[in-house]
């Protein structure tokens, strides 16, 4: 059984270009949250996602930050127009259809963002 | 003050030494909470949940102290094994998330 799989693992852009990161949750989960974790700082709550379903974004920058999780395919973490302050590693977890929480978050190896 | 706060360390211990980690909460209605282990920025990995009566498993221990919104880690005998960043963790208000530390750093000697 695959575990979380994010890709790609390292990302380059130029400022004002688009990330795209994606998620490809454990089997069997249907449930994605991502987290954010800046140079020389703790994961930060982003985002949590059911299939077709944004439950909690209280962590999303109000701008250029979207995420989907569609009934078929990968979860997508978008930022638009990046900026230098965007540069971070990118972590998503996935939890069980039947048992989501803090308690059985998975995590994926994560995307490390670099914004040049 | 921080949701989560940590001493940043860094530890410098000798193999076979005991170290011990503390971690305070702001949030009194967090209800799970959680030790992790993150390796040079890689994906944090669980170490252990920790439970209000306190529990152990092989030469670490936590404990919980919900009163004082403490949480610590202790570790027995460290392995070389053991240099890693420990997070202390707890669930966000809404149950669904998790809160991360900012992390102490551990490093062990030979």
């Amino acid at each position: 059984n695959a575990g979380v799989m994010q890709n790609p693992r390292h990302l380059v852009r130029r400022r004002g270009q688009e990330a795209r990161l994606r998620c490809s949750p454990m089997k069997g989960h249907s449930h994605v949250y991502w987290y954010r974790q800046l140079p020389e700082e703790g994961l930060k709550f982003m985002v949590y996602l059911q299939k077709e379903n944004i439950i909690d974004e209280s962590g999303m920058p109000k701008e250029r930050f979207s995420a989907e999780f569609p009934k078929e395919g990968p979860s997508i973490l978008r930022i638009q127009q990046v900026v230098r302050g965007d540069s971070a590693a990118y972590f998503c977890a996935s939890s069980p259809l039947n048992n989501p929480g803090p308690d059985t978050q998975y995590f994926g190896p994560g995307t490390r963002l670099t914004v040049l | 003050r921080k949701e989560v706060e940590q001493d940043p360390g860094p530890f410098n211990v000798p193999e076979g030494a005991t170290v011990a980690f503390n971690c305070t909460y702001s949030n009194s209605a967090s209800q799970s909470f959680f030790w992790y282990r993150q390796d040079c920025r890689k994906e944090p990995k669980l170490l252990m949940s920790v439970y209000s009566s306190g529990n152990e498993d092989g030469r670490f221990t936590a404990q919980l102290n919900r009163a004082s919104q403490y949480i610590s880690l202790l570790i027995r005998d460290s392995k070389l094994s053991d240099s890693a960043t420990y997070l202390c963790v707890v669930n966000n208000q809404a149950g669904t998330a998790l809160i991360f530390g900012k992390g102490t750093t551990l490093s062990v000697s030979s």
